[in-house]
């Protein structure tokens, strides 16, 4: 069974500090990873895609993906109020199979 | 450029009922999946139409069922329902015929069984 774990949190960072979110995938097979950022009674929203591994950074947000350690990390540097939210991660093993979802971190920033 | 629209965005049905939603996906879009998420199991992926041809399906039970129509429309139908079918339905478009993984997703329906 392919699984996307995350910790439930949740975490709570300090504005202005770094927050840093993690997920660990089942499947070696998967070759792209997503961040999808959910605010409380929305819908997910795509926030960053990594495909290769090594850093993708874009604005505030930086992603990272180990394939080897079957990891991805996203920092969110500067933490804002706004970034305060549900954060999943995903895994897509090939475009013939489904999407994993993992079950999401919540994190609050304190103000 | 509209997103995707579903409808109706809350509903409250009593066991046994059935419920049909549905959802428009972006113009231009003509692939369709949809999800279940509860606070207990997170995402659930139920099926993943393009082209009106389901081409993949989630482990759900066959109450549960899709179909899209050639304006990409699609629809969920849940029959005989049950208490543990409260949750949030969402439905996400992909631009792409073959699925990239990145999805768009309606703001969903929340459906409330009693």
């Amino acid at each position: 069974q392919k699984e996307v774990e995350q910790n439930s949190g949740p975490l709570s960072v300090p504005e202005g500090a770094i927050a840093s979110l993690n997920c660990t995938y089942s499947d070696r097979v998967s070759q792209s990873f997503f961040w999808y950022r959910q605010y409380s009674g929305k819908s997910p929203e795509l926030i960053m895609s990594i495909y290769s591994n090594g850093d993708k950074e874009d604005g505030r947000f930086t992603a990272q993906l180990n394939k080897a350690s079957q990891y991805v990390s996203l920092l969110i540097r500067d933490s804002q109020p706004s970034d305060s939210a549900t954060y999943l991660c995903a895994a897509f093993p090939n475009r013939d199979d489904k999407i994993i979802f993992g079950k999401g971190t919540r994190l609050h920033i304190l103000p | 450029k509209a997103g995707v629209t579903q409808t109706p965005r809350y509903l409250i049905k009593t066991r046994g009922q059935q419920v049909t939603l549905s959802c428009s996906p972006i113009s231009g879009h003509r692939s369709v999946s949809w999800y279940q998420q509860t606070p207990g199991q997170g995402l659930q992926f139920l099926f993943e139409y393009f082209s009106e041809t389901q081409r993949n399906k989630g482990n759900f039970p066959g109450r549960f069922s899709g179909r899209q129509f050639s304006n990409s429309r699609s629809e969920m139908n849940v029959s005989t329902l049950e208490l543990g079918d409260s949750a949030l339905y969402l439905c996400a478009s992909f631009g792409q015929p073959a699925n990239t993984g990145e999805l768009f997703f309606g703001e969903g329906s929340r459906l409330t069984v009693l």
